[in-house]
C-alpha cells in the first residue's frame, strides 16, 4: 500500500539559508499535519491542512510557512535558518472525513551547519 | 524495515474502568526505544510514558502503564481509572538512535472515548 512520502530524505544547510520540504499524502487522504522532532525530544506539531486550508497551527516559527496544493502535497517553507532547526520533520496524512488517524512519512533530516 | 502497527482504530473506557491499547513494532534491532504519546484536540504531542528495550521491568507513570513483550515485540498501554480527561488521540513510536542520528516510527494511532 502507498505510505507517505517525504522529500529530501536528507537535507543540509548552512545557517540563515533557506529549505524547502515536501511532503505527498497517502492518495485520497485530505488532511496533512507536521510535526518537529529535535535530537532527545518529544515530536511538536508545527501546523496542519485540510482541502487546502489551514486547520491547525502548532509551535510554528514565524521563519517557516506551509501550504497545500491542489493535488493535495504539502510543503513546509523554513527560511533564516537556525542551528536548533536541526530535527526530524515528519509529516502526516489522513482522510479528515475516516476521523483522525494519521499515517507518518519517514521524516525529512534537516542539518544546519 | 521498522514499522509500528496500531490495530484499533478506536477504543471506548467507562469512565473510572480500565482499557489496553495495543501497539506492535517489528525490527531487527536490539537496543530501541518505544513511546506513548497523547494527542488532544491542540495537536501537541504529549508523553505519557517511555520504555527502554534493555529494561525488563514494564515503566509506569501513575495511571498509565505500559505491557512491554520484547520477544513477542508488543507495547500496549494500560489506563487505569479512566477519566474525562483522558479521551484523546494516542500514538505509539518506536525510536532508535545510531551514529546517523535517530530515526521515529509513529503508529497510525487510536483514538480513545472516555464515557461519564
Amino acid at each position: 500500500a502507498a505510505g507517505v512520502i517525504q522529500s529530501p530524505r536528507h537535507l543540509i544547510k548552512e545557517k540563515r539559508e533557506t529549505a524547502t520540504l515536501k511532503c505527498y499524502p497517502i492518495p485520497r487522504h485530505d488532511t496533512v499535519y507536521w510535526y518537529q522532532q529535535g535530537p532527545g525530544q518529544d515530536p511538536q506539531f508545527l501546523i496542519s491542512f485540510y482541502e487546502k486550508m489551514q486547520s491547525d497551527k502548532g509551535s510554528i516559527p514565524d521563519r517557516f510557512s506551509a501550504q497545500q496544493f491542489s493535488d493535495y502535497h504539502s510543503e513546509l517553507n523554513m527560511s533564516s535558518l537556525e542551528l536548533g532547526d536541526s530535527a526530524l520533520y515528519f509529516c502526516a496524512s489522513s482522510l479528515k472525513a475516516s476521523g483522525t488517524r494519521q499515517f507518518f512519512g519517514p521524516g525529512t533530516r534537516l542539518t544546519v551547519l | 524495515a521498522q514499522t509500528v502497527t496500531q490495530s484499533q482504530p478506536e477504543m471506548s473506557v467507562q469512565e473510572a474502568e480500565t482499557v489496553t491499547l495495543s501497539c506492535t513494532y517489528d525490527t531487527s534491532e536490539s537496543d530501541y526505544y518505544l513511546f506513548w504519546y497523547k494527542q488532544p484536540p491542540s495537536r501537541q504531542m504529549i508523553l505519557v510514558i517511555r520504555q527502554e528495550a534493555y529494561k525488563q521491568q514494564n515503566a509506569t507513570e501513575n495511571r498509565f502503564s505500559v505491557n512491554f513483550q520484547k520477544a513477542a515485540k508488543s507495547f500496549s498501554l494500560k489506563i487505569s481509572d479512566s477519566q474525562l480527561g483522558d479521551a484523546a488521540m494516542y500514538f505509539c513510536a518506536y525510536r532508535t538512535e545510531n551514529t546517523g542520528g535517530f530515526k521515529t516510527i509513529f503508529g497510525a494511532g487510536t483514538r480513545l472515548f472516555v464515557k461519564a
